[in-house]
């Protein structure tokens, strides 16, 4: 069946530093991306999202990446921020069984 | 729009008593959803439904159940409370179709406590 793997589990970074996430699917018909940042005690948010037939987007400090050959997308955040620490995940839509996978998580910590 | 609202936001529970969680949104999403999120863990899909009237299981259903009798509202059941079923509940929604897809709507979320 189809799986969604996410990479790393915890990240530690510098203020200021960049910070990259990827996750790797198997589901070759998935067409759509999304990016979901969630603060500790909160619902997750849809923070990025892209789709299939473009490779990047960005938004200011965020950008995903898509890699449709190797089956993996990346969240990107540059010149991170205290307040850019919270569990984010990567979502894929099995498009045969109409089920949404999320990622495992990862944990981004940036210390001031 | 209120989005999606889920209800109660806490509740404890004594082992053997069953609830039912609430869960309705206003923004005619046809897709719904229910998470589980145990402490640092990530989500987990209970039961999912893709429209009014049709339901079907997540990857963790044991012990629940789930009714969509109508767009708007989607509740989720558990009929006997174990202590494994102590969690977060999401409630989340979306809108998709054949050609499209859109980001999950989530609810604030239900605390749940059985002891």
């Amino acid at each position: 069946g189809e799986n969604v793997e996410q990479h790393p589990s915890t990240l530690s970074v510098q203020e200021g530093d960049s910070a990259v996430i990827k996750c790797t699917y198997s589901d070759s018909a998935s067409n759509y991306f999304p990016w979901y940042k969630q603060e500790l005690g909160k619902r997750p948010q849809l923070i990025i999202d892209i789709r299939s037939n473009v490779g990047e987007k960005k938004d200011q400090r965020i950008a995903v990446t898509l890699n449709k050959t190797a089956k993996h997308f990346s969240l990107h955040i540059t010149e991170t921020q205290p307040e850019d620490s919270a569990v984010y995940f990567c979502e894929n839509y099995g498009g045969a069984t109409n089920k949404l996978i999320f990622g495992t998580g990862t944990l981004l910590a940036v210390q001031p | 729009n209120a989005g999606v609202t889920q209800t109660p936001k806490f509740r404890i529970l004594k082992i053997g008593q069953s609830m039912t969680l609430q869960c309705t949104q206003d923004m005619n999403h046809n897709y719904m959803y229910w998470y589980r999120q145990d402490p640092g863990m990530g989500l987990k899909l209970i039961y999912y439904s893709v429209g009014a009237g049709i339901t079907d299981k997540g990857e963790v259903p044991n012990g629940y159940n789930v009714s969509r009798s109508t767009t708007e509202d989607f509740p989720l059941r558990l009929e006997l409370a174990a202590p494994s079923q102590t969690s977060v509940y999401f409630c989340a929604s979306s809108l998709r179709t054949v050609m499209n897809n859109s980001p999950l709507h989530f609810g604030n979320g239900t605390r749940l406590t059985v002891t």
